[in-house]
């Protein structure tokens, strides 16, 4: 079946612009989760969603970054004001449940801010 | 100090080697670890999960947990050129859904 998909699965923007990237999880996964993934710094939690809801936003490193999440399937992280340290690879996830191992990675949007 | 603490690498070994790949980890409400396996401009992919203190192998690979000392390892056998890759342990409590990344170490398997 298919895995999860995310696009574009490359992005150049300027700086200042704002962006968007969707994420397609594997149908009937309720959980969705949202890392970053930076030279140097590794696997960095943003958001995660069970269902439509967000339970922890903790991650989001300002509030220039959103995300949402329609009909328990497709998410989009959406950028404000994207600045060069934004620059990274964004990856979504999704799992059936809870549990981190029946998680599944997308092949990621790598972002690039000018 | 980072909650999963992991040498970044890159570790090159020859073709057959037995590999070890270490990470220490902070959080004590960690009860959950992971392995994963990231090819280049790919997503990770589990490669082993293991719940607790103790062994779990599976074919080339051995995880290995020791809470005591808040210590993962995970075993290579046989290493071959295509498990060159980044590999990236991480911890999970159970109780609060964020699984915690090291930053992981990238492993050349020279033919």
């Amino acid at each position: 079946g298919a895995g999860v998909s995310q696009s574009p699965s490359n992005k150049v923007t300027e700086k200042g612009k704002d962006v968007e990237l969707r994420c397609d999880p594997i149908s009937g996964h309720t959980a969705l989760y949202w890392y970053r993934q930076s030279l140097g710094q590794g696997l960095e939690f943003l958001i995660y969603f069970q269902g439509n809801s967000a339970p922890d936003k903790s991650g989001l490193p300002s509030d220039r970054f959103s995300a949402e999440r329609t009909g328990g399937s497709v998410s989009t992280l959406t950028i404000q004001r994207t600045q060069q340290e934004d620059s990274a690879v964004y990856l979504c996830a999704s799992s059936l449940g809870l549990a981190p191992d029946t998680q599944y990675f997308g092949p990621g949007t790598r972002l690039t801010v000018l | 100090q980072k909650e999963v603490e992991q040498d970044p690498g890159p570790l090159s070994v020859p073709e057959g080697a037995i590999v070890s790949l270490n990470c220490t980890y902070s959080n004590s409400a960690f009860q959950y670890f992971m392995w994963y396996r990231q090819y280049s401009r790919k997503g990770p992919e589990l490669l082993m999960y293991t719940y607790s203190s103790g062994n779990k192998e599976d074919g080339r690979f051995t995880a290995q947990v020791d809470k005591s000392s808040k210590y993962i390892s995970l075993f290579i056998r046989d290493s071959q050129p295509s498990d060159s890759a980044t590999y990236l342990c991480a911890g999970f409590s159970g109780g609060y859904q964020k699984v915690t990344f090291g930053i992981g170490t990238k492993l050349q398997v020279i033919p």
